[in-house]
């Protein structure tokens, strides 16, 4: 069956550090991927699309890597702040399919 | 630009009771989309419309229909409420299947 896990329900990393989340997948061929923001009480927030014959995507402090031989993505935020705690979702989308599958997301705590 | 807008932003039902959630977009958006978010299940797909007058069901369509009558507006509803559609319910929109999509603040429905 198809699946999408990310690495682990919470996270917790030292402010200044660089955060890693990890989004692995199964029975999937994607045409791309998406990370999403979301805090408590309120709706995700996009942050990056990168599709299936992209290595790499940066936006400021984020970065994200689209490995499709391990079927894994790498979400990466550098010189962490508090203000980046949030919980982080990644989602995909099938090759001729017009829908997105989420994960269950990432509670990241960046701890001053 | 108000984005996307849920209306209401928390309902409490009876077994039984009908009622209808509105989603609204001013951006023009084809594609909208229904959400249900659970602990620990992350985002599952209701239902979702690609245009004007079309809809299609998701990952989880039983018990919930919806509407598409204008680009704009893209309506849940749920005909006799059950325990089991308590949830925090997201209305998302975007450009084409293969963009970000947004979303809206949500809607926290009880079902008692």
């Amino acid at each position: 069956s198809q699946k999408i896990e990310q690495n682990s329900e919470a996270l917790n990393i030292q402010e200044g550090k660089t955060a890693t989340l990890t989004c692995n997948y199964t029975n999937y061929s994607p045409a791309y991927l998406q990370w999403y923001r979301q805090d408590p009480g309120r709706g995700p927030v996009f942050l990056l699309l990168i599709r299936e014959n992209e290595k790499e995507k940066r936006k400021e402090r984020l970065k994200v890597t689209f490995d499709t031989t391990l079927k894994q993505s790498l979400f990466h935020i550098t010189a962490s702040q508090p203000a980046d705690s949030a919980t982080y979702l990644c989602a995909l989308a099938n090759f001729g399919n017009e829908k997105l599958t989420f994960g269950t997301g990432t509670r990241l705590t960046i701890i001053p | 630009n108000a984005g996307v807008t849920q209306t209401p932003k928390f309902r409490v039902l009876k077994t039984g009771q009908s009622m209808t959630l509105l989603c609204a977009q001013d951006m023009n958006h084809e594609y909208m989309y229904w959400y249900r978010q659970d602990p620990g299940m992350g985002l599952r797909l209701i239902h979702y419309s690609v245009g004007e007058g079309t809809t299609a069901k998701g990952e989880v369509p039983d018990g919930y229909n919806v509407s598409r009558l204008k680009k704009q507006n893209f309506l849940l509803g749920l005909e006799s409420a059950a325990p089991s559609q308590t949830s925090v319910y997201f209305c998302a929109s975007g450009w084409t299947a293969f963009n970000e999509q947004y979303f809206g603040p949500g809607t926290r429905l009880t079902v008692t």
